[in-house]
């Protein structure tokens, strides 16, 4: 089954701890991002890769480190997380040409 | 930043009422996307317009592409509660995708 696994989906931490979402897919596409979700905002693109070794800033990168040494992980690194990155995020595929995205479940973060 | 701004953002109407949603921008998209999210999950694609003009129905949903590639519209007829969730309409640019704020869609029984 073609899927996007994303974790934790649920994590609460204290502002400053480093934390390290992960992000898998198994369709084989070159394509990943990162998305935060926020009310009124929508959704806002964080950080995407065309491929593996290659990475560029979407929309809100700030805060936020990415890496893609495989074509099927695509983690996202808070390196000292702030109560203003407290929302949902989500990491999405596509495969070649653009098209669909597929989207993950979810992951819902508090910073305190 | 290239906004897409989605009007209205939030609806509720009773079950067998027609809406439209607007999904507009200042901005030229190469595609425009529609997305369904309910909650608790990730979007899932409702459907690509790529062309001016174009208009594709998806059973009770027609979906229109603005002559200039910069609007698009999501119209339902005859609404069922199934049909509750949050709309996204989602534009592509190079290898950048923009996503509108969204409408909430309540349909009451």
């Amino acid at each position: 089954e073609a899927q996007v696994t994303q974790n934790p989906r649920y994590l609460i931490t204290v502002t400053g701890k480093k934390l390290t979402v992960t992000c898998s897919q198994n369709m084989n596409h070159e394509y990943m991002s990162w998305y935060r979700q926020d009310p009124g905002l929508g959704l806002r693109q964080i950080y995407y890769s065309m491929n593996v070794e290659v990475t560029d800033k979407g929309d809100v990168p700030e805060g936020y480190k990415v890496s893609r040494k495989e074509k099927r992980n695509f983690p996202l690194i808070l390196e000292s997380p702030s109560p203003n990155q407290t929302s949902l995020y989500f990491c999405a595929t596509t495969g070649t040409g653009g098209g669909e995205q597929y989207f993950g479940p979810g992951t819902r973060l508090t910073v305190t | 930043t290239q906004l897409l701004e989605q009007s209205p953002q939030f609806l509720s109407i009773q079950e067998g009422e027609n809406l439209t949603v607007y999904c507009n921008s200042s901005s030229v998209f190469s595609s425009l996307q529609w997305y369904r999210q309910e909650p608790g999950e990730g979007p899932v694609l409702l459907v690509t317009v790529v062309t001016g003009g174009e208009v594709k129905k998806l059973k009770r949903l027609t979906f229109q592409f603005g002559d200039a590639r910069k609007d698009s519209s999501l119209h339902i007829t005859a609404a069922q509660p199934g049909d509750t969730g949050l709309y996204l309409c989602a534009g592509g640019t190079g290898n950048q995708f923009y996503f509108g704020t969204g409408t909430s869609l309540t349909v009451i029984p």
